[in-house]
């Protein structure tokens, strides 16, 4: 099973409202990532969990919250978006985390959810 | 900084070779993967090399040159349903951790 489940497939929010995407994989993979995608251009790394923790976060708003509950999980909380956040938002997992010369590491991608923000 | 270029779009015919190249200046080298990705799709895997030299698998083959900071993706006996973008991405180790920092993606357009 190399599958990663992403839910909603797609979501439509106000500015106002508070929603929460959710990815999930049962491939025993520690590293987790969320992704976000406009039209057209190559996906943009927003945060990186590793063994549960939060290993990396590129400077994305506090609007977005990642959140990982366990190994098998990881979700990402909106609030306050701005219409300039829609875009496909992809999770992403891998086996190890930390990068061993040799070894082999392979991204596997969830389906996206495809936001909206009006 | 890291710095990833491929060539924006490439078109090729039904049954031929093509070649997509991929260079990259990152402080941390960890890794290079290719992905393939349709429009309004998610990315897929296709291949991942961390040392130098050539991985072949099926149509498709990827070779890296870390001295060059230089991959290529190689697909023969082209279809039309590999009409697709192809994103070059390196995966970079800092201090805070590794990440994996993606190209902008050759649109490949093979045509009959």
């Amino acid at each position: 099973d190399t599958e990663v489940t992403q839910t909603p497939k797609h979501l439509v929010m106000g500015m106002t409202n508070k929603k929460s995407l959710k990815c999930e994989q049962h491939m025993g993979h520690r590293a987790m990532y969320w992704y976000k995608q406009k039209a057209k251009k190559p996906p943009e790394l927003m945060f990186v969990y590793s063994y549960e923790k939060l290993s990396i976060n590129e400077s994305v708003p506090s609007r977005f919250s990642p959140e990982c509950p366990n190994s098998s999980l990881l979700n990402l909380h909106l609030h306050a978006l701005q219409p300039e956040d829609s875009a496909l938002y992809l999770c992403a997992s891998s086996q190890e985390p930390a990068g061993m010369s040799g070894s082999r590491e392979t991204q596997y991608f969830g389906p996206g959810t495809r936001l909206l923000v009006l | 900084g890291q710095n990833i270029d491929q060539p924006t779009e490439m078109t090729a015919t039904e049954g031929a070779i093509v070649q997509i190249n991929c260079t990259y200046q990152t402080s941390g080298f960890n890794g290079l993967f290719w992905y393939q990705q349709h429009a309004g799709e998610a990315p897929t895997f296709l291949s991942y090399n961390v040392l130098d030299g050539l991985e072949e698998k099926g149509r498709f083959s990827s070779f890296l040159s870390r001295s060059k900071g230089y991959s290529y993706l190689l697909l023969k006996e082209l279809q039309m349903k590999d009409s697709a973008s192809y994103l070059c991405a390196v995966r970079d180790q800092d201090t805070g951790g590794f990440k994996t920092i993606f190209g902008a993606g050759t649109r490949l357009f093979v045509k009959a």
